[in-house]
């Protein structure tokens, strides 16, 4: 088992563009995250999937859009990019009877200029 | 609003010298608590977790860590450091048993030889 898988591992933007990041899981999870990470910050929640066909706002969404293609994926989209959103992205997933356990991709490093 | 601290943000300790990591939450009722580990260029891995029961919970590469309520902790403790022990650590704190998790800005630890 791959476990979370993130792609891209890293990327550069310009300022005004857009991507897509994704993230899948082969855990057969049924919640699913999105945080950003920035130095001295920890983690931070952008979104969140509790289950297929549901996705739900955390604490900084601002700027992004998530889409829970189906129950292995969940991706992560800056549709103009700011040089604030210049951070290392993390994709997690659980499962509800797993007493929370949060399981963690490697991260995209996503540089904004 | 709810919040995690990790006072340290470096830590520094000689390779076989006991470690520990400080973690406060801020909460009337007992969160749960979690620990996690990040070695560079890496996701998160879960080194331990407190839901309820003993306050001494065990985890994986030797790490304990104790619940104090009256203190508002959740200290993680090693008693002899190995330098493969050198990464970050998220204390991360689950307050609304939604699988939501708040994390610490993290406490980045050093091992000398």
């Amino acid at each position: 088992n791959a476990g979370v898988t993130q792609t891209p591992k890293f990327q550069v933007l310009k300022t005004g563009q857009s991507m897509t990041l994704q993230c899948a899981q082969d855990m057969n999870h049924n919640s699913m995250y999105w945080y950003r990470q920035d130095p001295g910050m920890g983690l931070r929640l952008i979104y969140y999937s509790a289950s297929e066909g549901t996705t739900d706002k955390g604490e900084v969404p601002n700027g992004y859009n998530v889409s829970r293609l189906n129950k292995r994926e969940f991706s992560l989209r800056l549709e103009s990019a700011a040089p604030s959103q210049t951070s290392v992205y993390f994709c997690a997933s659980s499962e509800w009877t797993d007493q929370e356990t949060q399981y963690f991709g490697p991260g995209t490093r996503l540089l904004v200029l | 609003a709810q919040s995690v601290t990790q006072p340290d943000i470096h830590i520094t300790v000689s390779e076989g010298a006991s470690l520990e990591l400080r973690c406060n939450y801020s909460y009337g009722a007992t969160p749960y608590l979690f620990w996690y580990v990040q070695s560079p260029g890496q996701g998160l891995q879960l080194l331990l977790k407190y839901f309820s029961g003993d306050t001494l919970v065990q985890g994986i590469k030797g790490f304990e860590a104790e619940f104090k309520r009256s203190q508002s902790s959740f200290n993680l403790r090693k008693p002899s450091v190995h330098w493969s022990d050198a990464a970050e650590y998220f204390c991360a704190v689950d307050y609304n048993a939604g699988n939501m998790l708040t994390f610490g800005g993290g406490t980045r630890l050093m091992v000398k030889p």
